[in-house]
């Protein structure tokens, strides 16, 4: 079954630094696609960063980057000189093909608190 | 991208009744997804409504409790019945992009006393 696992339940990180959030996935599919998405205190889902499995490159979005190891199947978010409005959960998720479509499963997520 | 309205924005209903949540797309698609996150939790498909079809839902979900309407390309109705606390919860509908991606709406927070 595919599953998504994010193993930090909550980040701290000070303004300007770097932070890296961690996702590892299962899948047997041999196409799939790779997402982060950040939900602020208000609920939206921001929709960030994607990363197609058949991609060479690692995925960069402005301050986000995502370091992509497919042989270890990762798909580690990386954030850029972190600011206050950062401060957000953030979910990995993937998608999932059935006869119905192609939907999305997530991780559990993770709490990232920005620092002055 | 697609723009996605979600209406009610909020609402707190009395156990036992019922609430539909309406989704509303800026453009044609042909697939709708219902997401719904229990507080603290991640999301969770419900169920993917296509037009023209009946909505195929998730392993733990079923169509007695979620009715999903889906009368065009642009619209789509997800209803939770004969509710209880435990459905306290943010409802999300999304629409599929590029490459599996998915745009959401701003949701919809219910609070069930």
């Amino acid at each position: 079954a595919q599953k998504i696992t994010q193993t930090q339940p909550g980040m701290f990180v000070q303004e300007k630094e770097a932070v890296t959030l961690d996702c590892t996935y299962d899948t047997s599919d041999p196409s799939y696609g790779l997402f982060w998405y950040k939900q602020p205190s208000s609920g939206e889902m921001i929709f960030l960063i994607y990363q197609g499995s058949y991609d060479q490159q690692n995925a960069t979005e402005g301050r986000y980057s995502l370091n992509f190891q497919k042989a270890r199947k990762s798909a580690n978010l990386v954030i850029s000189a972190s600011q206050l409005g950062d401060s957000a959960m953030y979910f990995c998720a993937m998608t999932r093909h059935n006869q119905a479509g192609t939907a999305l499963i997530f991780g559990k997520g993770t709490t990232l608190s920005v620092s002055s | 991208s697609a723009v996605i309205s979600q209406k009610p924005s909020r609402d707190i209903c009395q156990r036992g009744t019922s609430l539909t949540i309406q989704c509303q797309v800026d453009s044609q698609v042909t697939m709708m997804f219902w997401y719904r996150q229990q507080p603290g939790q991640s999301l969770t498909l419900i169920a993917t409504a296509n037009q023209g079809s009946e909505a195929t839902y998730e392993s733990g979900f079923v169509i007695d409790k979620f009715p999903i309407s889906r009368p065009n390309l642009t619209f789509s109705t997800l209803t939770v019945s004969n509710m209880s606390p435990e459905d306290s919860s943010i409802y999300l509908c999304s629409v599929q992009g590029l490459a599996g991606s998915q745009y959401f709406g701003p949701g919809t927070r219910l609070t069930v006393t």
